[in-house]
């Protein structure tokens, strides 16, 4: 059973371009989460979604970011006109019920 | 307000020490707890969790953790630390999927090993 899985793993933009990061959960996982890591800092939660449902964007800062759990592939988290500083690295965590399992991250770079 | 504590920042341990990292945690609700692992580079890697009965759990690793809810702490410790063991240890509460689901972690608390 494959992990979660996130890509790209680096990603760099320039200040004002788009960033998009992916997030494939776990088989048969239908809860995913995303969570940002700011240099020397734990992580903070962004946003909790279901297949096709926003449950929970407390996290989310009101203006760029977006995030979206579509019926059919991964997961987006996307944001627009990135700043540097969004340069962070981005986790996205999976569960079906008690316990989230985490990929690899992907961490931005914006320049 | 719900919060996690990890009071040391950074802890020095010989290889073959004993380990305890301290965690307090303020939550409202039943707290479900969890300590994650995080190595250089990588992502966050489960060592245990508690969520009710037994309040000493046996993770991964040959870590274990002791939920004591009079002081609010859910403290990680190994009797003998490995020199793989450096990494970054993070506690976590959070609550059930149907409840929010989402984790509050702690700044973190940085493991070097010394031969």
């Amino acid at each position: 059973n494959a992990g979660v899985m996130q890509n790209p793993r680096h990603l760099v933009r320039r200040r004002g371009q788009e960033a998009r990061l992916r997030c494939s959960p776990m088989k048969g996982h239908s809860h995913v989460y995303w969570y940002r890591q700011l240099p020397e800092e734990g992580l903070k939660f962004m946003v909790y979604l279901q297949k096709e449902n926003i449950i929970d964007e407390s996290g989310m800062p009101k203006e760029r970011f977006s995030a979206e759990f579509p019926k059919e592939g991964p997961s987006i988290l996307r944001i627009q006109q990135v700043v540097r500083g969004d340069s962070a690295a981005y986790f996205c965590a999976s569960s079906e019920a008690d316990t989230q399992y985490f990929g690899p991250g992907t961490r931005l770079t914006v320049l | 307000a719900q919060s996690v504590t990890q009071p040391d920042i950074h802890i020095t341990v010989s290889e073959g020490a004993s380990l305890e990292l301290r965690c307090n945690y303020s939550y409202g609700a039943t707290p479900y707890l969890f300590w994650y692992v995080q190595s250089p580079g990588q992502g966050l890697q489960l060592l245990l969790k508690y969520f009710s009965g037994d309040t000493l759990v046996q993770g991964i690793k040959g870590f274990e953790a002791e939920f004591k809810r009079s002081q609010s702490s859910f403290n990680l410790r190994k009797p003998s630390v490995h020199w793989s063991d450096a990494a970054e240890y993070f506690c976590a509460v959070g609550a059930l999927y149907n409840q929010g689901g989402k984790l509050i972690f702690g700044q973190g608390t940085e493991l070097s090993v010394k031969p």
